[in-house]
């Protein structure tokens, strides 16, 4: 059974950093391009980052290029999300999902909740 | 950027059939994946490449595209089927764009 399960969040002041974590297993990680999708308190879905299966290929929504980073590490089934210079409206749940590009989102994780508060 | 518009809400009876709408530039022309997302919950994908079904997805879960619309649609709708629901395509290769998202109330 796939499982994607998603940790580090928590409440950080506006500034701060916060780093996530995705931890896989039930299907070959080290095959799969994956993603970052947030969705702030009672809004929508929005694509945050995505980065290929070989960490080749790197990508970040303009909202924050510059201030995040997408890693992965292979050899332990691991995805991360670095975050910096955190804002309000960076307030958000935060899901690590399955995606090769032009392809679905297939596997989600259960979300862990950032909240970025003075 | 590519904007992809829905309805903010649908409500349906049971027993009988939702249709969620998804507008976008030339859309046709595009695949089109839509989820599922009940409250507290992530979410799940239903129709992808416009028309096909996961495995595990029930039959009454249907999708088509065409011109500038893409539709969601669920017949003989059951109260299980009350959630969120977001059109999805890939404008480009770095940019996945989500739909505004649609809440179905079943009545």
């Amino acid at each position: 059974e796939v499982q994607l399960v998603e940790s580090g969040g928590g409440l950080v002041q506006p500034g701060g950093s916060l780093r996530l974590s995705c931890a896989a297993s039930g299907f070959t990680f080290s095959s799969y391009s994956m993603n970052w999708v947030r969705q702030a308190p009672g809004k929508g879905l929005e694509w945050v980052s995505y980065i290929s299966s070989s960490s080749s290929t790197i990508y970040y929504a303009d909202s924050v290029k510059g201030r995040f980073t997408i890693s992965r590490d292979n050899a332990k089934n691991s995805l991360y999300l670095q975050m910096n210079s955190l804002r309000a409206e960076d307030t958000a749940v935060y899901y690590c999902a399955s995606a090769v590009i032009f392809r679905p989102f297939d596997y989600w994780g259960q979300g862990t909740l950032v909240t970025v508060s003075s | 950027s590519y904007v992809l518009t829905q309805p903010p809400s649908v409500s349906v009876a049971p027993g009988k059939t939702a249709r969620i709408t998804c507008g976008g530039n030339n859309i046709g022309s595009k695949s089109v994946h839509w989820y599922q997302q009940k409250p507290g919950q992530a979410p799940v994908l239903v129709i992808y490449y416009d028309s096909d079904r996961p495995s595990g997805i029930p039959e009454r879960f249907s999708g088509s595209n065409s011109g500038n619309t893409a539709t969601l649609t669920i017949s003989r709708v059951e109260a299980g089927d009350e959630a969120d629901y977001y059109c999805q395509v890939w404008d480009s290769s770095s940019d996945p764009r989500f739909g505004t998202g649609t809440k179905v109330t079943v009545l």
